[in-house]
């Protein structure tokens, strides 16, 4: 089945600079991939997600590129503020259902002052 | 707009228990699907039900089961608990279920196995 690997597990940075998530999936098949923010205490909210027919994806200061042949996508945070300090999953799915995706271990982001 | 209600929020029990969690969706939304998330495993899908039918299944043991009302409201349910089965359970609905459309998750509740 589907398997998807997130890098790094923490990441700390300065305000104001920019963060970046990898993730790899594992099957060419996989054709939809969003990305969920997860703030304490509370459940993963979609941020942003992309498609198989586009690599790349922008909404403001957040962006996902999408490399089908390497099977890699990635989260690319611009100009980060203490709020962006959350857990970040990525997920990739396959199926019809936009349920039943498979997330990433996570990476949790930290904002430095 | 109301999001997703999960109730209740933190539950506590002991082994063998059994425990029923409830999921009120988005109005309108007839998608309802169950995750399980825990700090070893992350966020693993259990099943989703769309007009009261279970739909897809993930692969956990039978002692995990779901149900989905007319009112699109559905209650997961977990019998003989396990110490392994503290977790927190998010529950996330859609209109359809389709990929086309976001998936809008609950606040969770937090289940404690003793």
């Amino acid at each position: 089945g589907e398997n998807v690997e997130q890098h790094p597990s923490t990441l700390s940075v300065q305000e104001g600079d920019s963060a970046v998530i990898k993730c790899t999936y594992s099957d060419s098949a996989s054709n939809y991939f969003p990305w969920y923010k997860q703030e304490l205490g509370k459940g993963p909210q979609l941020i942003i997600d992309i498609r198989s027919n586009v690599g790349e994806k922008k909404d403001q200061r957040i962006a996902v590129t999408l490399n089908k042949t390497a099977k890699h996508f990635s989260l690319h945070i611009t100009e980060t503020q203490p709020e962006d300090s959350a857990v970040y999953f990525c997920a990739a799915s396959i199926y019809s259902s936009a349920s039943k995706i498979i997330f990433g271990s996570g990476t949790r982001l930290s904002i430095r002052p | 707009k109301a999001g997703v209600t999960q109730t209740p929020r933190y539950l506590i029990k002991t082994r063998g228990q059994q425990v029923t969690l409830s999921c009120s969706p988005i109005s309108g939304h007839r998608s309802v699907s169950w995750y399980q998330q825990t700090p070893g495993q992350g966020l693993q899908f259990l099943f989703e039900y769309f007009s009261e039918t279970q739909r897809n299944k993930g692969n956990f043991p039978g002692r995990f089961s779901g149900r989905q009302f007319s009112n699109s409201r559905s209650e997961m349910n977990v019998s003989t608990l396990e110490l392994g089965d503290s977790a927190l359970y998010l529950c996330a609905s859609t209109s359809q279920g389709s990929t086309n459309e976001k998936l809008f998750f609950g606040s969770g509740t937090q289940l404690s196995v003793l």
